[in-house]
């Protein structure tokens, strides 16, 4: 079936170093989308991509899709203590439109900082 | 800001019983999702609804689930006989367009006993 893996599984930091997680899908994306998970809390919508090979910037957060559209990460830079919880890519899959737009949602990176 | 709302916030059930969680999407939304957290792990797709019926579902939504469009605002999830293994966040999300993103709800988390 469809996958979406993401690696690393959790990530330490010292607050001011830089983050990045990976998102990779066993087929072919029509686009994907990044959301964050804070601890005992619910997905909050960051960002979607669409384009093949598409960078977005949020602030210090910059967002990738590969040119296969196949991958994506997610790279913060100087992280802070606001920037705790588990970080999701979610595909939706090619060929899906209209009324399904499921979204297959990756395993997740749970980014711990440190003051 | 418009938001999904759910409720309860949190279910506590014995097996074998039926459980209604409810959802309240946003207002001009028109596709709707039910998805489920098992604690530590990823969010799982169960099922998808627009125009008054199931447009897709997971090998996760069996003949124990039904989902329901009551009214113009309220969209649930009925599970009919609890198991265990249901205990779960469970998100209800809705979005607007073809391809905008989805709006999740705070979760009702389901505890089966």
């Amino acid at each position: 079936g469809q996958q979406v893996m993401q690696i690393p599984q959790y990530q330490h930091v010292q607050e001011g170093e830089d983050f990045t997680t990976y998102c990779n899908s066993s087929t072919t994306l029509s686009n994907i989308q990044w959301y964050k998970q804070r601890p005992g809390g619910h997905p909050v919508f960051l960002i979607q991509l669409v384009k093949s090979g598409e960078v977005k910037k949020q602030k210090r957060l910059t967002f990738q899709f590969g040119e296969a559209k196949k991958n994506s990460s997610l790279h913060i830079t100087a992280t802070q203590t606001t920037d705790v919880g588990t970080y999701f890519c979610a595909g939706q899959m090619r060929g899906y439109g209209g009324a399904t737009n499921k979204l297959i949602f990756g395993t997740g990176t749970l980014l711990a900082v440190q003051p | 800001e418009p938001e999904v709302t759910q409720t309860p916030s949190h279910q506590v059930t014995q097996m074998g019983q039926e459980v209604i969680l409810r959802c309240v999407p946003i207002s001009n939304h028109l596709y709707f999702y039910w998805y489920r957290q098992i604690l530590g792990q990823k969010v799982e797709f169960l099922v998808s609804f627009y125009n008054n019926e199931i447009s897709e579902k997971s090998e996760i939504f069996d003949d124990q689930f039904s989902v329901e469009r009551p009214d113009g605002s309220n969209f649930t999830l009925k599970i009919r006989s609890t198991k265990l293994e249901d205990s779960a966040m469970y998100f209800c999300a809705s979005r607007g367009g073809r391809n905008s993103e989805q709006y999740f709800g705070p979760g009702t988390r389901l505890t089966v006993t």
